[in-house]
Parts: C-alpha cells; sequence; structure tokens
C-alpha cells in the first residue's frame, strides 16, 4: 500500500510561471514532510521541508504548503527555470520511526 | 560539504554473484540509509540502521542484507543477484528528523 502518493507522473511549464506539484499521504502519523529533486544520474538533493506544526515554509523559490486535514500538501516553484526540469519526490516520516517514504516522483519540465 | 559516497557509479555482475555496495558518509549520521530507483515505482527502502550494527528492514528486504560495523560505512549486500535487482542503489545519511542527504547513486546491471 503506497503511503505517499504523487498522483502526476509529469507537469510540463512554461518557464516563468508556476510549477504546482502534488503529493498525497494516508498515514496520520507522519509529522515531517520533505521535497526532493533527482537529475538523471545523481541521488536526489534535499530542496524543502516541513513540520506538521506548520502549514506553510518558504525558501527562494520554493514554497511547500501542508493541509493535514486534507493529508496533502504541495510544492510552489515561482518562477519556473528550465533548470528546474528534474523529477521532484515527496517523503514523510513519522517521528521516532528513523525512515522516509517516498513517493513514486514527478518529472517537471520548464519550457524556455 | 556534507558528503555521501558510494563506492562505485556503474556495476555489471552475473546472476548468482554476491555483490557488495559500499557507503560512507563523512557527517556522524546515526541513521543511514538503502533505496533502490525504479521507474514508476520511486525510491523504496530496501534496508536502514539507525546506529552501529543495528539494523530494520525496509519495505523490500528479500534478497538483501546490510552490514553497519563502523558509524560511517553502511553495506549493502545481494547475496546472489538475479536479474530483477538491476536498478539504481541510492544510499543515504541523516540525524533524526532531518533531512537525508544521498549518494551520487550506483547503477547496477545484472545479466
Amino acid at each position: 500500500d503506497q503511503q505517499v502518493k504523487q498522483n502526476s507522473p509529469s507537469l510540463s511549464v512554461q518557464e516563468g510561471r508556476i510549477s504546482i506539484l502534488n503529493c498525497d499521504y494516508t498515514n496520520s502519523m507522519f509529522d515531517y514532510f520533505l521535497w526532493y529533486k533527482k537529475y538523471p544520474a545523481e541521488g536526489p538533493t534535499f530542496l524543502i521541508s516541513i513540520s506538521s506544526i506548520k502549514d506553510k515554509n518558504e525558501d527562494g523559490r520554493f514554497t511547500v504548503f501542508l493541509n493535514k486535514s486534507a493529508k496533502h500538501l504541495s510544492l510552489h516553484i515561482v518562477p519556473s527555470q528550465p533548470g528546474d526540469s528534474a523529477v521532484y519526490f515527496c517523503a514523510a516520516s513519522a517521528e521516532g520511526t528513523y525512515k522516509y517514504i517516498f513517493g513514486t516522483g514527478t518529472r517537471l519540465k520548464v519550457l524556455a | 560539504d556534507v558528503k555521501v559516497t558510494q563506492s562505485s557509479r556503474y556495476l555489471v555482475k552475473r546472476t548468482g554473484e554476491k555483490v557488495f555496495l559500499e557507503c560512507v558518509q563523512d557527517m556522524d549520521h546515526e541513521n543511514m540509509f538503502w533505496y533502490r530507483q525504479d521507474p514508476g515505482l520511486g525510491l523504496r527502502l530496501i534496508y536502514f540502521s539507525y546506529d552501529v550494527k543495528m539494523k530494520e528492514k525496509g519495505d523490500i528486504p528479500e534478497g538483501y542484507s546490510v552490514s553497519r560495523e563502523k558509524k560511517e560505512r553502511f553495506s549493502l549486500i545481494l547475496e546472489s543477484a538475479s536479474t530483477n535487482q538491476t536498478s539504481m542503489y541510492l544510499c543515504a545519511s541523516s540525524l533524526m528528523n532531518t533531512e537525508a542527504f544521498f549518494g551520487q547513486g550506483t547503477r547496477l546491471t545484472v545479466v
């Protein structure tokens, strides 16, 4: 059973516009959420995180929103740049469990 | 600069071989992880370790084992490689409830 779901396998956005990547989870014990970016043949790199005590966290062009009641988080990238083209994974963990559960990823393509 | 280093970028092994994938981190992290990435399946956790000599199964441990004799090193062992273990293997490390840092990945092909 997939506890972290990214239902959109791919997304295309024009350069300069907003990219919105979505993630849903089923486990109400998750209390820490992360977004990673991955280029081909490289390991994922950490982008931004949010704990369950917040509903928004911002870092430069990246903002993560958390809706606990809907068990939904989203990553907003504004403005999108061609270098943002990559696969984006959301991940979640529950306190005391040590491990991170990842979604299946969304491939973002930013068109110049 | 934080670093997680995997011993090989690319490996080709024969079916039935015993395969060792090595991972070293220099951040004094307690937790270390092995994931595999497959198209359409995302990153799936194979094993993780929260301390030296401690290990726990992830979601897909079958056909794998791990070893953590030192804090900085976490090894993944494929006891008898099979073609369905052809994949990208990713090692990561973290402190508790903070982001995990990943290595560059090992692309393993079993023929």
